[in-house]
């Protein structure tokens, strides 16, 4: 079955550090990635998105994320994390379906200390 | 443009009861779809639609039914409340490959 797995439901950084979040996919064909972000009582605000083209993407706040096909990898990074930065972060694959689901890993936690 | 909204904001509801989550879209974008969200299960597909009178199934579609009578809107309708729908829903559309979320409903059951 396709799944998505972040590893880490909890990732704790402090401010200033490189935050490293890790999303894998099961599948070897190269679908659709996507990293959302929810803040408290939100909705998700999508990061960044990849579909065609150059792997390292760049998204909004400072993130980027590297399309890693042979390794099936999507991990999402940030040279220098700020206080505002804490949130939830959950990666996503549109597997090209007709119906366009998006399968969701389990989300990570993100926590920055001063 | 106002994006995707949804109401309620929150609701609480008792076993047995019935009632209609409200999602809208200003984009016209033909794509919509319901998830709900629980802890550590990221989100899950309940239902969606393709464009007005197309609705189908997602992958958790049991005690939920929903409608498209226009491109704008997609209610969802809990047909007999259970603790188990206990969740925070959320309504997205779609253009192209994004799909863009409302800021959801969180839905106690008791």
């Amino acid at each position: 079955a396709q799944s998505v797995t972040q590893l880490g439901s909890h990732v704790s950084v402090s401010e200033g550090a490189l935050v490293l979040l890790r999303c894998n996919y099961s599948s070897s064909v190269p679908p659709y990635l996507f990293w959302y972000v929810q803040y408290p009582n939100q909705g998700l605000q999508l990061l960044l998105k990849y579909t065609t083209g150059a792997t390292l993407v760049k998204g909004i706040n400072g993130f980027e994320a590297e399309f890693k096909k042979s390794e099936t990898s999507f991990h999402l990074t940030k040279p220098s994390a700020h206080m505002s930065d804490a949130a939830e972060y959950f990666c996503a694959v549109d597997w090209g379906t007709s119906y366009g689901k998006l399968t969701f890993g389990q989300g990570t936690i993100l926590t920055v200390h001063p | 443009n106002a994006g995707v909204t949804q109401t309620p904001k929150f609701q609480v509801l008792k076993t047995g009861q019935s009632m209609t989550l409200q999602c809208a879209q200003d984009m016209n974008h033909e794509y919509m779809s319901w998830y709900r969200q629980d802890p550590g299960m990221g989100l899950r597909l309940i239902h969606y639609s393709v464009g007005a009178g197309i609705t189908d199934q997602g992958e958790v579609p049991n005690g939920y039914n929903v409608s498209r009578s226009t491109t704008e809107d997609f209610p969802l309708r809990l047909l007999s409340a259970a603790p188990s729908q206990t969740s925070v829903y959320f309504c997205a559309s779609k253009f192209e490959e994004t799909q863009y979320f409302g800021p959801g409903t969180r839905l106690l059951v008791l």
